[in-house]
């Protein structure tokens, strides 16, 4: 069993729509993190969480210690946002990284 | 804004040739990882370093793997003799000291092995 599970897997929006990408986690964590990756690869943090609620934009994250899940909301959604979408979680010790599959995001005009 | 830099940005080499990858963390961070994502799989953890040693290890490197911070700048990764399989996008990453503190990500090294 994967010690992150997202869900889902894929997601086809149409502009506009409010969007939620789900996160479980199985171990314990100094943090979650959700980032994006772009066709070209590369990796940007979108958020850190330890608790409650964060938003920057239209890009809203809320975790839930007691339940071990998290959630991405993003707002008017837009072509742009097409991407993948990662929640990692930091482990205690050397907080490396333990990341789920992803949640690739697909916007349309 | 300063940003974790990888070189080269992409990387062709033969079966059983030995392969550095570069790396140059944000310069005030102390904790330094890389991590491997094999084409439509996701993301793994290879290795954590701090204070000039590896703090921790993933089943994945193995003995054909080493890090080594050469300088005051570069953290590299060595793949001794690349097989089919090391074929991967290679990413670092380095955060500052303190419990609770994001990792920042290069753009990654997109190695393929023939």
């Amino acid at each position: 069993k994967n010690e992150v599970e997202q869900s889902p897997q894929n997601l086809t929006a149409q502009e506009g729509e409010f969007i939620t990408i789900n996160c479980s986690y199985s171990v314990g964590i100094s943090a979650l993190h959700w980032l994006q990756q772009h066709p070209g690869g590369g990796i940007v943090s979108l958020f850190m969480l330890s608790s409650g609620k964060k938003k920057h934009g239209r890009l809203i994250a809320t975790i839930n210690i007691q339940e071990k899940h998290s959630s991405l909301h993003i707002t008017a959604s837009h072509p742009r946002d097409s991407a993948v979408y990662i929640c990692a979680v930091g482990s205690s010790g050397t907080y490396k990284y333990i990341f789920g599959t992803g949640t690739r995001l697909k916007v349309l005009a | 804004e300063p940003e974790v830099t990888q070189t080269p940005s992409h990387q062709v080499t033969q079966m059983g040739q030995e392969v550095i990858l570069r790396c140059v963390p944000i310069s005030n961070h102390l904790y330094f990882y890389w991590y491997r994502q094999i084409l439509g799989q996701k993301v793994e953890f290879l290795v954590s370093f701090y204070n000039n040693e590896i703090s921790e290890k993933s089943e994945i490197f193995d003995d054909q793997f080493s890090v080594e911070r050469p300088d005051g700048s570069n953290f590299t990764l060595k793949i001794r003799s690349t097989k089919l399989e090391d074929s991967a996008m290679y990413f670092c990453a380095s955060r500052k000291q303190g419990a609770v503190n994001e990792q920042f990500f290069g753009p990654g090294t997109r190695l393929t092995v023939l």
